[in-house]
């Protein structure tokens, strides 16, 4: 089944302590993304890859690191968590740049 | 600037009825893409149209229809004969051709609560 998946689903965790949240798709898809969605704000993306090695911020990078060391995996990188990074986490990826986004089933994420 | 507007926060009709989502959009692409997205209450993220600017077709697919209309800058979701499954956030959102990040540019999204 084509698909998105992330984990963990759920997290709760302390201020500074890092955590990664990982992200995969079995669609060979080129790129990938994570979004953050909360209340009021809707959602909004942190980063995005167009491809191996390649990535980018987007409108809310700080805070967050990402890699893409294989075409499958984005993992998303909280080096130092804190209370307003507490949110619902959404990796996405798409085959091509025009093409339509696919999203993962989101990470909730509390941080203390 | 990209923008998509949802002006409706909460919408509440009871089984039967029909309803119709409102988005409009702003961009300076001549080339850009619209889509709907469902978030029912389990949260995932679940995709139910594309529309590309150039196709301004619109289509029907079950209860579902959709009003593109580039004169108006709108892309309007209708859903016929309302159940109560279809409770769920609704989502407009737009990308364009040569958008810096390749984001998908969200509205704040429409609640849609059926009743029976």
């Amino acid at each position: 089944e084509a698909q998105v998946t992330q984990n963990p689903r759920y997290l709760i965790t302390v201020t500074g302590k890092k955590l990664t949240v990982t992200c995969s798709q079995n669609m060979n898809h080129e790129y990938m993304s994570w979004y953050r969605q909360d209340p009021g704000l809707g959602l909004r993306q942190i980063y995005y890859s167009m491809n191996v090695e390649v990535t980018d911020k987007g409108d809310v990078p700080e805070g967050y690191k990402v890699s893409r060391k294989e075409k499958r995996n984005f993992p998303l990188i909280l080096e130092s968590p804190s209370p307003n990074q507490t949110s619902l986490y959404f990796c996405a990826s798409r085959l091509g740049r025009e093409e339509t986004q696919y999203f993962g089933p989101g990470t909730r994420l509390l941080v203390l | 600037a990209q923008k998509v507007t949802q002006a409706q926060t909460e919408i509440s009709v009871v089984e039967k009825e029909d309803v119709t989502l409102d988005c409009v959009y702003e961009t300076r692409d001549t080339t850009y893409y619209l889509f709907w997205y469902k978030q029912p209450p389990s949260g995932e993220l679940v995709f139910l149209i594309r529309r590309n600017s150039f196709d301004e077709q619109n289509e029907i697919s079950g209860r579902y229809s959709w009003n593109f209309q580039k004169s108006t800058s709108s892309f309007n979701f209708t859903i016929t004969a309302s159940q109560v499954v279809d409770s769920a956030v609704y989502f407009c959102a737009l990308s364009e051709a040569d958008g810096a990040g390749t984001a998908l540019i969200f509205g704040k999204g429409t609640t849609l609560s059926v009743s029976s």
